[in-house]
């Protein structure tokens, strides 16, 4: 089936550095993929949509030039946490579109990146 | 934009119950996805409904598209079941997902 996967799947940083996500489709092509994010006890809440070879598509109330989204090729999709503070310390999944079935709307998802800010 | 309701909130249950979990959205939809995410985070999409209703071993889900209600049922429930199911639906096209706030399942031996 497909696979998604994340890279890294935790990590613990200082505040005021940068971080880098990894979304890789492992075994099918995506041109779109969505990076959601997850507070503690709270619902996904969709952050952006990735679109291979052009500009991503940010939510309401999400920063752009905090969170820079590059979608280079089609198994890959980074999200970089530009200038980290606490308040950015969540869950970050993504997940990806198969091109190749007949049903757009299916996503696969990744395992999830848990970011803390100290 | 799509207000997503889910209940119960949480729900502890007995080895061996029928489970319901319920769904219900505001504006017509082209998916409805029932996932299930387990303590660590990760996520397992379970199904991808758009009409009628879907069987994967004990997992059911029904989807009623004129009253914006889907269900997720878990027959013979076991331990292993114990994890958040969350209701999600799609516009269609290149949209992201909206997400209800998650049933917490626990289901006791």
């Amino acid at each position: 089936g497909a696979v998604v996967s994340q890279h890294p799947s935790w990590v613990i940083c200082k505040s005021g550095t940068s971080v880098k996500i990894e979304c890789r489709s492992l075994d099918f092509q995506a041109t779109t993929m969505f990076w959601y994010r997850q507070f503690p006890k709270q619902s996904l809440m969709l952050m952006a949509t990735s679109n291979e070879g052009s500009k991503a598509t940010y939510e309401q109330g999400v920063e752009k030039d905090k969170f820079l989204i590059n979608h280079a090729s089609l198994t890959l999709s980074t999200l970089t946490v530009t200038s980290a503070h606490p308040e950015d310390s969540s869950f970050y999944i993504c997940s990806a579109r198969d091109l190749g079935t007949g049903a757009p709307d299916t996503q696969y998802f990744g395992p999830g990146t848990r970011l803390t800010v100290l | 934009k799509n207000e997503v309701e889910q209940s119960p909130q949480n729900l502890t249950a007995q080895e061996g119950e029928f489970i319901t979990i319920n769904c219900s959205y505001s504006v017509g939809i082209s998916a409805l996805h029932w996932l299930q995410q387990h303590p660590g985070g990760g996520i397992v999409s379970l199904f991808m409904l758009s009409s009628g209703k879907k069987k994967h071993g004990r997992l059911i889900a029904t989807i009623n598209i004129q009253e914006k209600h889907s269900s997720l049922h878990i027959t013979a429930s076991h331990p292993r079941d114990s994890a958040v199911y969350i209701c999600a639906v799609s516009g269609g096209g290149a949209d992201g997902l909206t997400f209800g706030k998650g049933t917490h399942l626990i289901i006791q031996p």
